[in-house]
């Protein structure tokens, strides 16, 4: 069964420091992909970085990275440069290929606070 | 571009009566999902469409929800009847199919409180 694990219910961060966002995710697929979403109060949930299983190179999209470790099944969101704006809820989700259906399954969340 | 659209922003029933919500997903995308996220939860998957075929309704309270995309565009969520523990924010998303690992975009979702 899938399962998406985010261990930390908040985080705080001072401005302009880095931090990191863990996850660890299940599955018995070879084929997967690994996401991460941004929350705000607004409650849109914003796309951020995307990561394949067969990717090779760690994603990067601007401020977001993404540290991408296969054997250990971790998926850990790194965000540089913190800015006030990046506080919010944030959520990782996996999509199993083939036998999995393509089914998303969301993490319950980190709250990160930026402080300034 | 626009987003998702979803509609109504907010609703507030009593119990046992009906809701619908909408969502007009985003132009050329034709994987549409509905989410319900509770408090302080990450989203679970209701219902996936491919065009107009639902794909995966295994998460769906058929007893009271059903879900309808006509035309492989807009689609409709409805509970009926709504119970107390229905309270929470219904998101669509939808993403274009090539891969099947194309991310979803969400709308901004509705908030329903059953009372």
């Amino acid at each position: 069964a899938q399962k998406i694990t985010q261990t930390q219910p908040g985080m705080f961060v001072q401005e302009k420091e880095a931090v990191t966002l863990d996850c660890t995710y299940d599955t018995s697929d070879q084929s997967y992909g690994l996401f991460w979403y941004k929350q705000p109060s607004s409650g849109e949930m914003i796309f951020l970085i995307y990561q394949g299983s067969y990717d090779e190179q760690n994603a990067t999209e601007g401020r977001y990275s993404l540290n991408f470790q296969k054997a250990r099944k971790s998926a850990n969101l790194v965000i540089s440069a913190s800015q006030l704006g990046d506080s919010a809820m944030y959520f990782c989700a996996m999509r199993e290929g083939g036998t999995g259906g393509f089914k998303t399954i969301f993490g319950a969340g980190t709250r990160l606070f930026v402080k300034a | 571009e626009a987003g998702v659209v979803q509609s109504p922003r907010y609703k507030i029933i009593e119990k046992k009566q009906p809701v619908a919500f909408w969502c007009n997903p985003i132009s050329g995308h034709n994987t549409l999902y509905w989410y319900r996220q509770n408090l302080g939860q990450g989203p679970e998957l209701l219902i996936r469409y491919e065009n107009e075929e639902a794909v995966d309704d295994s998460q769906l309270p058929k007893d009271r929800f059903s879900a309808e995309r006509l035309k492989g565009v807009d689609s409709t969520l409805k509970i009926q009847p709504a119970e107390l523990g229905d309270s929470a924010v219904y998101l669509c998303a939808s993403s274009p199919r090539r891969t099947g690992y194309e991310a979803a975009f969400f709308g901004q979702g509705t908030r329903l409180t059953v009372v």
